[in-house]
């Protein structure tokens, strides 16, 4: 109930090309979907994130797809260049676990992207 | 500019032996976290506060524990420390009522 499932867990991808990682969760509680970015050596940060209340969510070259129906929600990489080659975390999270309505997370098992010049 | 910062960056020490990690935050956040990343595991929650005097367990929460008796600091102890506590741990902060953690930069920690 609690698990968020993420796939592939690694991705070779032609610069240029699109990437799509794809994450998975089964409880409903859950009410907004952060993808999360990593490089070498530093800590996760913010990339994008979606409410269940939309299908899609742009900024620039990222794209989350959302399909609450079915539960599943996904990241695209337009255009993909060498430095999006990270590691990538989805995560599902919702207000009311702990006090004053803050957010807690479950995230997924990540995604080593790597990106061919 | 706010930060969080994390230390030792990378640690080696022996089974049995306490560890403390510690974590500092100027972001004056009230909430914060420590998490574990392991391959084929992604982060996995160990403990949480969400302010002075208040800590809670995570879903990894066996053989670390959390105090908080400040915002800016969550030191994370190890009691007896364990091969299996080989990973890299990540603090992170969250502000009242917002959405997005804010990591640090991580410490490596190898257990012998």
């Amino acid at each position: 109930q609690q698990q968020v499932k993420q796939s592939p867990q690694s991705l070779i991808v032609q610069k240029g090309g699109i990437s799509i990682i794809n994450c998975a969760y089964e409880n409903t509680a859950f009410d907004y979907f952060p993808w999360y970015q990593q490089f070498p050596g530093k800590g996760p940060a913010l990339l994008i994130a979606i409410r269940p209340d939309v299908s899609e969510k742009k900024e620039g070259r990222f794209t989350i797809s959302f399909n609450k129906s079915a539960k599943q929600f996904s990241l695209h990489i337009m255009d993909s260049q060498p430095g999006d080659s990270a590691t990538y975390f989805c995560a599902a999270g919702a207000r009311g676990y702990g006090t004053s309505g803050t957010y807690k997370y479950i995230f997924g098992t990540g995604t080593r992207l790597k990106v061919l010049a | 500019d706010a930060e969080i910062t994390q230390s030792p960056r990378h640690k080696i020490t022996e089974t049995g032996r306490q560890v403390t990690l510690a974590c500092h935050q100027t972001w004056n956040h009230n909430n914060m976290f420590w998490y574990r990343q392991d391959l084929g595991h992604g982060l996995r929650l160990i403990h949480y506060s969400y302010g002075v005097q208040d800590t809670n367990k995570g879903e990894v929460s066996d053989g670390y524990s959390v105090s908080r008796s400040n915002t800016e600091d969550l030191p994370l102890t190890l009691e007896s420390a364990a091969s299996s506590q080989t990973s890299v741990y990540f603090c992170a902060t969250q502000g009242q009522g917002g959405n997005e953690q804010f990591f640090g930069p991580g410490t490596r920690l190898t257990v012998l």
